[in-house]
């Protein structure tokens, strides 16, 4: 069955970096685009980010736009969201999600259990 | 403030039927993007409910069904039980922003009586 398992969440200070992972496994990764979506304590989905089957395009949100860095390793079935620049607003639950197309953004079909990142001094 | 707009809260008895709007524009349902749904029961991740405007995973109880409409779409729950008390959330894509945008409604927490 298909799993994705996110981790590398945790406090970080205003200003400051934290890389997230996502393994997955039970389906083909290499054939999927991938998504990161996040959650606000108490609010709403944010879609923050989607990468290609094959990484050769990147998308995102422009509240994320170049302090973020979504990226994929297929051999090690693994996406990334490298975050910079971080912001007290960024504070929220982290989702992988699996898209189910490759080429193109459509929808959600599998979503990891989140993680939780919280930007504090 | 969301590019979807979806009711903040809805209300029903168990076996009744409650519908949940998601109003777009020109730019994104209006121009013909699917619409997709979700069901975030409390503190767990969101889960696929409906996808492709009107379609069911496997394992999704045909109590629930999704329908478009120009620039709108609707979730519909009938025979309300107590485990559908979740947050719902349609998703769509959005052409007219800084590049392809998926978009999300705000949520739609629904209370069952």
């Amino acid at each position: 069955q298909v799993q994705l398992v996110e981790s590398g969440g945790g406090v970080v200070q205003p200003g400051g970096s934290l890389r997230l992972s996502c393994a997955a496994s039970g389906f083909t990764f290499s054939s999927y685009g991938m998504h990161w979506v996040r959650q606000a304590p108490g609010k709403g989905l944010e879609w923050v980010a989607f990468i290609r089957y094959d990484g050769s395009n990147k998308y995102y949100a422009d509240s994320v736009k170049g302090r973020f860095t979504i990226s994929r390793d297929n051999s090690k079935n693994t996406l990334y969201l490298q975050m910079n620049s971080l912001r007290a607003e960024d504070t929220a639950v982290y989702y992988c999600a699996k898209d189910r197309e490759g080429r193109r953004v459509y929808y959600f079909d599998y979503w990891g259990q989140g993680t939780l990142v919280t930007v504090s001094s | 403030q969301s590019v979807l707009t979806q009711p903040p809260s809805v209300s029903g008895a168990p076996g009744q039927r409650v519908t949940i709007s998601c109003t777009g524009s020109s730019s994104n349902i209006g121009a013909g993007y699917d619409v997709h749904w979700y069901q975030q029961l409390p503190g767990t991740a969101p889960k696929l409910l409906i996808y492709g405007n009107s379609n069911r995973p496997s394992g999704v109880p045909d109590r629930f069904s999704g329908s478009k409409s120009g620039t709108s779409a609707s979730l519909a729950i009938t025979g309300l039980q107590a485990e559908d008390e979740a947050d719902y959330y349609c998703q769509s894509y959005d052409s007219s922003l800084s590049g392809p945008h998926v978009v999300f409604g705000g949520g739609t927490k629904l209370t069952v009586l």
